[in-house]
């Protein structure tokens, strides 16, 4: 049981570029949390989905784009890269909509310059 | 709009103390709070979780404890370890938020041996 994962752990992207932000869980969750981590600051949420096919926004989602296919995937997509979006990115899922314990994966550290 | 507080920013403490870490929110309507230890460079583990019909919860030497009239929760530790050095951060569920949990910005633990 593998838990949350994500790919890539870090990353450099040029202004202008795109990427796409992996994040697999095999806890069969499915609640799914895109966050992000900005030095000093608390995780602020970006998009979340609470089944395939369903997302919706959260509190930053301006640049950025996911799609949910799968339960066991949600990846993020960043396109036109500019410096405002780097930081560290982080997936979550929750055991159940009931409990809520969230669970977190090692995160993507995204430099864009 | 709920905010989420962590007071102090850091604090640095001998082996063997017992400590509190604090947690404000500012609006009580939550669903739960949840604790989390942030190693550096490393995801978020969630250590305990609080449901709002709860006042405590215990795990091992931490003990969490929930206050939603005054917006407050403690996280205790007792008898620090120098592998308890950590950013503790806290999170709730807001009930007027969606899907949204807000976290603070963390408390950087130091425990010195």
């Amino acid at each position: 049981n593998a838990g949350v994962t994500q790919t890539p752990k870090f990353r450099i992207l040029k202004i202008g570029q795109s990427m796409t932000l992996q994040c697999t869980q095999d806890m069969n969750h499915n609640y799914m949390y895109w966050y992000r981590q900005d030095p000093g600051m608390g995780l602020k949420l970006i998009y979340y989905s609470v089944g395939a096919g369903i997302t919706d926004k959260g509190e930053v989602p301006n640049g950025y784009n996911v799609s949910r296919s799968t339960t066991e995937d949600f990846p993020l997509r960043l396109e036109l890269a500019a410096p405002s979006q780097t930081s560290v990115y982080f997936c979550a899922s929750i055991d159940s909509p009931v409990r809520e314990e969230q669970f977190f994966g090692p995160g993507t550290r995204l430099t864009v310059l | 709009k709920q905010e989420v507080t962590q007071i102090p920013a850091a604090l640095s403490v001998p082996e063997g103390e017992n400590l509190v870490l604090n947690c404000s929110f500012t609006d009580s309507a939550i669903y739960n709070l949840q604790w989390f230890r942030q190693d550096p460079g490393k995801g978020l583990t969630s250590l305990l979780l609080i449901q709002s019909s709860q006042r405590e919860q215990t795990s091992g030497r931490l003990n969490a404890s929930l206050d939603k009239s005054s917006g407050r929760s403690t996280l205790y530790i007792a008898a620090s370890q120098p592998g308890d050095s950590a950013t503790y951060l806290c999170a709730v569920r807001d009930r007027n938020y969606g899907q949204n949990f807000v976290f603070g910005p963390g408390t950087r633990l130091s425990v010195l041996p």
